[in-house]
């Protein structure tokens, strides 16, 4: 089946240690994205791919890095730099055009 | 700059009644609208969108989105409501092709048997 695998579910780090999260898609999608959810304030976006090679910064990507070496794969780096790094990360692709996003079951990251 | 408001945080509904859940959004020009429902420690999964055409757009599960574009809304529907609705939702918009989308911060809707 076709789709976007997360992992881990669950990541559990000390604080100012750098950690990835994983983003993988067989979906065959040029575009991939990073959002950042948090109760009640919605999904944020912190980076975003259009094409391998390539990557823009969204509206929160302070604290973070990404890297588009791969069409499959997008993944993202929390840095020691990010103030409040708790949240739960969702990954997402699209095909070009209209299509709507689909998403992966989020990696939920606690930082004490 | 696009953005999307959803105004109520949380929506009940007793199980069978119809349910309505808001969204209005401002874009500077035609909007590329969607809905999305999450369950907890999940992705969000696609309902509905709106590109262009008929106002009335039916989706997954049961539910409905009328495009108003002088209201600029978007409101998700459903003529009767299942406990299994019983989710997280999303409204989304962008404002042009191949651009990120922007989400609302959700409505907490809770059917009651």
């Amino acid at each position: 089946d076709g789709g976007i695998t997360q992992s881990p579910k669950y990541l559990f780090r000390k604080e100012g240690q750098n950690v990835t999260l994983s983003c993988e898609q067989n979906l065959n999608h040029d575009a991939m994205y990073w959002y950042r959810q948090d109760p009640g304030q919605g999904l944020r976006l912190i980076y975003y791919s259009q094409i391998v090679n390539d990557f823009q910064k969204g509206d929160i990507a302070e604290g973070y890095s990404v890297s588009r070496e791969k069409k499959e794969s997008f993944p993202l780096t929390v840095t020691s730099a990010q103030k409040n790094p708790t949240a739960f990360y969702l990954c997402a692709s699209t095909a070009r055009g209209d299509s709507p996003l689909h998403f992966g079951n989020g990696t939920r990251l606690t930082v004490t | 700059a696009q953005s999307v408001a959803q105004p109520e945080d949380q929506v009940n509904v007793a199980e069978g009644n119809p349910l309505t859940v808001k969204c209005t959004y401002s874009v500077s020009g035609n909007p590329y609208l969607f809905w999305y429902v999450q369950y907890p420690n999940r992705g969000l999964q696609f309902l509905l969108k709106y590109i262009t055409g008929d106002n009335l757009v039916k989706g997954s599960y049961g539910f409905e989105a009328e495009f108003n574009k002088s209201q600029t809304s978007f409101h998700l529907k459903k003529p009767s409501a299942l406990v299994s609705d019983s989710a997280l939702y999303f409204c989304a918009v962008r404002e042009r092709r191949n651009t990120p989308l922007v989400f609302g911060k959700g409505t907490r809707l809770s059917v009651i048997a």
